[in-house]
């Protein structure tokens, strides 16, 4: 099975939205609502930030938001501020196998 | 909250087995999906498997024929066992727990490297 796309790298200023893609098949992101979404700063282990496509887990601030159209989900942030500065990371039920699938990895850069 | 620690050889040689032992504490491993993830230097992340805390497991499709994970209740831990190695499988392993039915990872270890070398 073959890793879910996402863009090498996206930036924005202090307080813009930028958004993050994550693009599969209908085997995984698009035939599932299951998409989660990880935040990893430099050195440290990942961070769930999204599951279940738009759930929030507690703690999580109210600025990132998922969605999902047809095959390709998408993480949005927005008011972005330093700290978002880490690599994100989709990942996806995928039926073949019952399997889990990540994506490819985003590095937000904050200008 | 649960924290979770990955123990095991930072140091494996080629053709060799890989094991690690992710230690649960501050909660039960009862009622949780347990998962293995690696990540090789500078690159992205890739889901090895998981066993539940009945013991059944689901591995990924490419190291499948490689790897077994497997519980021990008594002692609130699970482990990786990794055979045949190759400097490929030289990565950061991170274990991670993950309610039913395990579709995400809402906790993770700080993650252990091992390097595959002679």
């Amino acid at each position: 099975q073959s890793a879910l796309t996402q863009p090498r790298s996206v930036s924005g200023s202090p307080g813009q939205s930028v958004t993050i893609s994550c693009t599969g098949t209908s085997s995984d992101v698009g035939g599932y609502n299951y998409v989660s979404w990880y935040q990893q700063h430099p050195g440290k282990a990942p961070k769930l930030m999204i599951y279940d496509v738009s759930e929030r887990p507690s703690g999580v601030p109210d600025r990132f938001s998922g969605s999902k159209s047809g095959n390709t989900a998408s993480l949005t942030i927005s008011g972005l501020q330093a700290e978002d500065e880490a690599d994100y990371y989709c990942c996806s039920y995928a039926d073949s196998y019952t399997s889990r699938v990540f994506g490819t990895g985003t590095k937000v850069t904050v200008l | 909250q649960v924290q979770l620690q990955e123990s095991g050889p930072g140091l494996v040689k080629p053709s060799e087995t890989l094991s690690l032992t992710c230690t649960v504490s501050g909660g039960s491993i009862s009622g949780y999906y347990w998962s293995w993830i690696r990540q090789p230097p500078g690159k992205g992340l890739e889901w090895i498997g998981y066993v539940s805390s009945s013991g059944s497991t689901n591995y990924n499709p490419s190291l499948k024929s490689r790897v077994t994970i497997s519980v021990d209740t008594s002692k609130n831990h699970f482990s990786l066992k990794l055979n045949s190695v190759t400097a490929a499988d030289t990565a950061l392993y991170y274990c991670a727990q993950s309610r039913y039915p395990g579709y995400h990872f809402d906790y993770w270890g700080q993650g252990t490297l091992v390097t595959v070398s002679s």
